[in-house]
């Protein structure tokens, strides 16, 4: 079954820009979406298609995509960014969905 | 306002069934594809499956893990979804989440913008 592997944990310094990396053999082809999750609370979309930022998210919040390499970049960190980080997207057929492990954000 | 509320959740014992609802409002239901995703204690997010809207046919997707057990559904009418889920295992064990995603006239999803607050789904003897 398709994967998308995310690293587990990512820390930085508040201000500092944090990226996050999510693979996936067919994210040339599909787009992808960011989420951030804190803990105790649903999801909520921080980026959608790639690079897409919802109305309400943060500038700072910006998402790319390079081969089978998806990035999701925050800019400025502070210390409410602190939370996980989960990547989805389809397979190659575009039927079937799937998250990354998700990526825990720490903010030093 | 865009609410989706999760109901049904509980204790169950491993083999039996349970059905979750999805009650929306504050937007045209009908017009919007219905996705379930879970997350187990302690664990990611896993997508379930999803109906698309009738405009793309209404049909279903669902991940393997579950194919064949789990079946999603909709009534446009009373702006609910639906999750049936039989043959319970204990690695069902997880919050449920519905989320809503609409497809773009090119045909793209724009990510789920609305999740409700989840319930608990416990497969235990």
């Amino acid at each position: 079954s398709y994967e998308l592997t995310q690293p587990p944990s990512v820390s930085v310094s508040p201000g500092q820009t944090a990226r996050i990396t999510c693979s996936g053999d067919a994210l040339p082809k599909q787009y992808a979406y960011w989420y951030q999750q804190k803990p105790g609370q649903a999801p909520v979309l921080v980026i959608y298609k790639d690079s897409e930022r919802p109305s309400g998210i943060p500038e700072r919040f910006s998402g790319s995509s390079s081969g089978t390499t998806v990035t999701l970049t925050i800019s400025g960190v502070q210390a409410e960014d602190e939370a996980d980080y989960y990547c989805q997207s389809a397979d190659s057929s575009g039927t079937s969905w799937v998250f990354g492990g998700g990526t825990k954000l720490t903010v030093l | 306002e865009v609410q989706l509320v999760e109901s049904g959740g509980g204790l169950v014992q491993p083999g039996r069934s349970l059905r979750l609802s999805c009650t929306a409002s504050g937007f045209t239901f009908g017009d919007y594809a219905m996705s379930w995703v879970r997350q187990a204690p302690g664990k990611g997010l896993e997508w379930v499956g999803f109906i698309r809207s009738k405009a793309y046919g209404g049909t279903t997707e669902y991940a393997a893990s579950v194919k064949g057990r789990f079946t999603i559904s909709r009534d446009d009418s009373k702006s609910i979804a639906y999750l049936q889920m039989n043959s319970l295992k204990t690695e069902d064990t997880a919050v449920y989440y519905c989320t809503r995603d609409y497809y773009d006239s090119s045909g793209y999803s724009l990510g789920y913008d609305y999740w409700g607050q989840g319930t608990l789904v416990t497969v235990s003897s």
